[in-house]
């Protein structure tokens, strides 16, 4: 059973870096059929993509978040990453890892999530 | 950007019911639409992709339908389990990718 597990620190101060990375187990991050991705939802709030990357490291990332954004992948550790700048309390969220699939039919759909990572942006 | 309205925000039902959720795309996405389903402190959790067709694992009770830039998800006989927030999800036209803002159902 695939499973996706985020991991970071819960608290940033603002103006710095967010850093997260999400461990995929029980399947390759490799695999051709899949990208993988970041959502956040801030407290109370609704589901926002951040954005996705392939095992080859082509990415792409909402525009309103793309000049702050860098996502990576590590095939040797089955890991991807997340790593948000300039970071500020509009940025405390739940964020979420999650893999979709790279095909016409079942298209953008996220079909396994990480259980999700509380990160507060506070000095 | 696509923006994707939910119509209602949030609604009553009970065990039972037949409920309707709405989404409301800004432009035509040709069935590219997902949805799904988040209970409190946990991840959503995919019940349909390309508007109509069920995840596997799925029950049967959920359902969805809708062309252009109007999807429904109906749930057919409302179950204790259902309770929760629903999201549609639009994939036509990326990035970005956009969520509507969720629909809140809770027992009347």
């Amino acid at each position: 059973q695939l499973q996706l597990q985020e991991s970071g620190p819960g608290l940033v101060k603002p103006s710095e870096t967010l850093s997260l990375t999400c461990t995929v187990s029980g399947g390759s991050i490799s695999s051709s059929s899949y990208y993988w991705g970041w959502i956040r939802q801030p407290p109370g709030k609704g589901l926002e993509w951040i954005g996705s990357i392939y095992y080859s490291g082509s990415t792409y990332y909402n525009p309103s978040l793309k000049s702050r954004v860098t996502i990576s992948v590590d095939t040797s550790k089955n890991q991807f990453s997340l790593k948000l700048s300039s970071v500020t309390a509009a940025d405390t969220a739940v964020y979420y890892c999650a893999r979709h699939p790279n095909n016409m039919v079942r298209g953008v759909s996220f079909d396994y999530w990480g259980q999700g990572t509380l990160v507060t942006v506070s000095s | 950007d696509i923006q994707m309205t939910q119509s209602p925000s949030s609604l009553s039902a009970s065990v039972g019911d037949r409920v309707t959720i709405t989404c409301r795309a800004s432009q035509g996405i040709s069935n590219s639409l997902a949805w799904y389903q988040q209970k409190p402190g946990k991840a959503p959790k995919l019940l349909l992709y390309a508007a109509s067709r069920l995840e596997s694992g799925v029950p049967s009770r959920f359902s969805g339908s809708g062309s252009g830039t109007d999807y429904t998800l109906t749930i057919s006989s409302l179950q204790p389990e259902d309770f929760a927030t629903y999201y549609c999800q639009q994939y036509y036209s990326t990035p970005p990718i956009t969520f509507g803002q969720g629909t809140r159902l809770e027992i009347k």
